[in-house]
């Protein structure tokens, strides 16, 4: 039930963008984005729930698609502050409430 | 606002012993969440509580156990600690049980020597 994140790890230069992608195999009610710099707990970015509306934010943008079960995390035009360890957790429709967390991708960016 | 507080902020036990994490929410909150971050993983889910009453529970043993208390704060016990429980322990505050944002508290890093 773990969601699949892709890629494992990507590395950056300022001012790029990245791509990073989520997909499950179950039929999700919503998609949670966090990224963790080492040392540290999670931090929220985004929530995108089944019917469309989402949460978080401005600078990041992210979409989800109900009939794949897929979601991406658009990051543009990045800054060094990017760096970290991005987590999609998902929420599976008529689960327990739990949310399910991915591996991983580990985000560098470079000056 | 304060966030999500966790104490202690780290644990050092040997193998066999019992060890209680705790846990207080974001003002307003009533579901807490427990995770388990092992180095390089993301996070495991153990339980979900929301309004004192146990919501979900992941696949962990039963010497993992936890409570919520009438002001929303949580306990996470774990009995028999063996070396594979050294681990992050995370506390997630939500304002309810699905599809809410969770704030993640700072953690118990956890050592079992």
């Amino acid at each position: 039930q773990q969601p699949v994140q892709s890629p494992q790890a990507v590395i950056l230069r300022e001012g790029e963008d990245a791509v990073i992608n989520c997909s499950s195999s179950k039929a999700l009610y919503s998609v949670h984005w966090y990224r963790q710099k080492h040392g540290e707990a999670p931090v929220f970015l985004m929530i995108l729930l089944k019917g469309g509306e989402q949460k978080g934010h401005e600078k990041i943008s992210a979409s989800f698609n109900e009939k794949k079960q897929q979601s991406s995390l658009y990051l543009t035009a990045s800054q060094l502050s990017y760096s970290g360890t991005y987590f999609c957790g998902t929420e599976i429709t008529g689960s327990a409430r739990q949310l399910t967390f991915g591996s991983g991708t580990q985000l560098t960016v470079l000056p | 606002d304060a966030g999500v507080t966790q104490s202690p902020t780290h644990l050092i036990k040997t193998r066999g012993q019992h060890v209680t994490l705790r846990c207080s929410p974001i003002s307003g909150h009533k579901s807490v969440s427990w995770y388990q971050q092992v180095l390089g993983q993301g996070p495991q889910f153990i339980f979900q509580y929301y309004e004192k009453e146990e919501r979900g529970r992941g696949n962990f043993p039963d010497r993992f156990s936890a409570r919520q208390f009438p002001n929303y704060s949580s306990e996470l016990n774990v009995n028999a600690l063996l070396l594979g429980d050294s681990a992050l322990y995370l506390c997630a505050s939500s304002a309810g049980p699905l599809g809410e944002t969770q704030y993640f508290g700072p953690g118990t890093r956890l050592l079992v020597l």
